[in-house]
């Protein structure tokens, strides 16, 4: 089984701060990871994900994220955020285990607001 | 449409009625997933489908909870003798392949309160 944790519910930023959100998992198999976005009164879409390779992924809009194994996190950052970034972000994993179906296990969120 | 597609975006109803929630998937993707949404709980699995069958409904919370897909396409989450504690979003997933970590597609969601 998967677990995710999302140490902060909530956190409020300036605009052109940079910001980090904090992702941990817990998983008995390698797993897959992922950061998915909603905006105000959106579905759910997806930041960016790792799969293999490089540690560090990247986003279209200047976000990023580490894989570290061996702190088992996946913490996303943005060194500048716009008013347009406040949203809740969702950090989630699925299992390297083809049975499983691709299933994703998310965390409780982070509720960024940028303000002016 | 280029999306997925959730109907009914709103649905209000009384404590005990049964309702269905649609979903019609991306065109062409195998795997369709249905989540629910809810405050206190966050984002739940709740079954996976690959193509009609079922290999995963281990996320339904109860056995009022039921889904199908028919067609390959379009599946329908039914919630029988609704309770208030079935208020929530529920939202329907899709990917192409359901395996190396391919993207899943989320819908807008349906949001369900139970009165």
């Amino acid at each position: 089984a998967q677990s995710v944790t999302q140490l902060d519910s909530q956190v409020p930023v300036f605009e052109e701060a940079p910001v980090e959100l904090r992702c941990n998992y817990s998983s008995s198999v390698s797993v897959y990871l992922f950061w998915y976005v909603q905006y105000p009164n959106q579905g759910l879409q997806l930041l960016l994900k790792y799969l293999s390779g490089s540690t560090l992924v990247e986003s279209i809009n200047g976000f990023e994220a580490e894989f570290n194994k061996s702190q088992t996190s996946f913490h996303l950052r943005k060194p500048s955020v716009h008013i347009s970034d406040t949203a809740e972000y969702f950090c989630a994993v699925s299992p390297m285990i083809k049975a499983a179906g691709n299933k994703l296990t998310f965390g409780g969120g982070t509720r960024v607001l940028v303000k002016p | 449409g280029a999306g997925v597609s959730q109907s009914p975006s709103n649905k209000v109803t009384e404590k005990g009625k049964d309702v269905e929630l649609r979903c019609d998937p991306i065109s062409g993707h195998t795997a369709l997933y249905w989540y629910r949404q809810s405050l206190g709980q966050g984002l739940e699995f709740l079954i996976y489908f690959q193509g009609n069958s079922a290999p995963d409904k281990s996320g339904l919370p109860s056995d009022r909870f039921s889904a199908e897909r028919t067609g390959g396409s379009v599946s329908t989450l039914t919630i029988q003798r609704t309770q208030q504690e079935d208020s929530a979003v529920y939202l329907c997933a899709s990917t192409f392949n359901p395996s190396s970590g391919n993207t899943i597609y989320f819908g807008e969601g349906s949001w369900l309160t139970v009165v």
